[in-house]
């Protein structure tokens, strides 16, 4: 069975510094991977997947993850980060094509200072 | 194109009474799946629907939860006999069918936060 770890529940960073949350992976087969952003009382907003390709992916308002297939890990990053960040998020997996179910880590609350 | 749209936004029942939600897919979609976020917890896989059929219910409690989507109208995901434990917020996503089926992007709703007194 396919499960995510996303090993930090809160990640603190100072507006303008890098930052990374954490995701590693287990799925039998080839992963597909995904991150998703969900801010107060709202539902989840795709950020970026991988599929297959560059292990670097990038996606919406600046953020990239990538994929390291020797660690099972895909780790959020972004150059910058912004107040407006602060949000939680969400690393998913499924572990073939089609339409199976996403499997979620439990998040990680990502919080930017000013 | 409007996104998933999933109503009522807020429910609040009391213990043994039902709660229906209701899900919307974007237009054009035929998948429906249904996940479920108890507090401070990540999403959990309930039941994915095709028009009129049951795919796959494997993350859905045996008793009291049914979900059906009709081949006219929305996804209804049913709770009879609501307990405390049910409090959650409950996310309807919707993909496509493309042609190949090789990856299909899942669209979330702004889900319902079901409150149980």
């Amino acid at each position: 069975a396919q499960s995510v770890a996303q090993p930090e529940d809160q990640v603190n960073v100072a507006e303008g510094n890098p930052l990374t949350v954490k995701c590693t992976y287990s799925v039998s087969g080839n992963p597909y991977l995904f991150w998703y952003v969900q801010y107060p009382n709202r539902g989840l907003q795709f950020l970026l997947k991988y599929i297959t390709g560059d292990n670097l992916v990038k996606g919406s308002y600046g953020f990239e993850a990538e994929f390291n297939k020797s660690q099972t890990s895909f780790h959020l990053k972004k150059p910058s980060a912004l107040v407006s960040d602060s949000a939680l998020y969400f690393c998913a997996v499924r572990r073939n094509s089609g339409n199976t179910p996403l499997v979620f880590g439990k998040g990680t609350r990502l919080s930017v200072i000013a | 194109n409007a996104g998933v749209m999933q109503n009522p936004r807020h429910l609040v029942r009391r213990r043994g009474q039902e709660a229906r939600l209701r899900c919307s897919p974007m237009k054009g979609h035929s998948h429906v799946y249904w996940y479920r976020q108890l507090p401070e917890e990540g999403l959990k896989f309930m039941v994915y629907l095709q028009k009129e059929n049951i795919i796959d219910e494997s993350g859905m409690p045996k008793e009291r939860f049914s979900a059906e989507f009709p081949k006219e109208g929305p996804s209804i995901l049913r709770i009879q006999q609501v307990v405390r434990g049910d409090s959650a917020a409950y996310f309807c996503a919707s993909s496509p069918t493309l042609a190949g089926g090789t990856y299909n992007e899942q669209f979330f709703g702004p889900g319902t936060r079901l409150t149980v007194l």
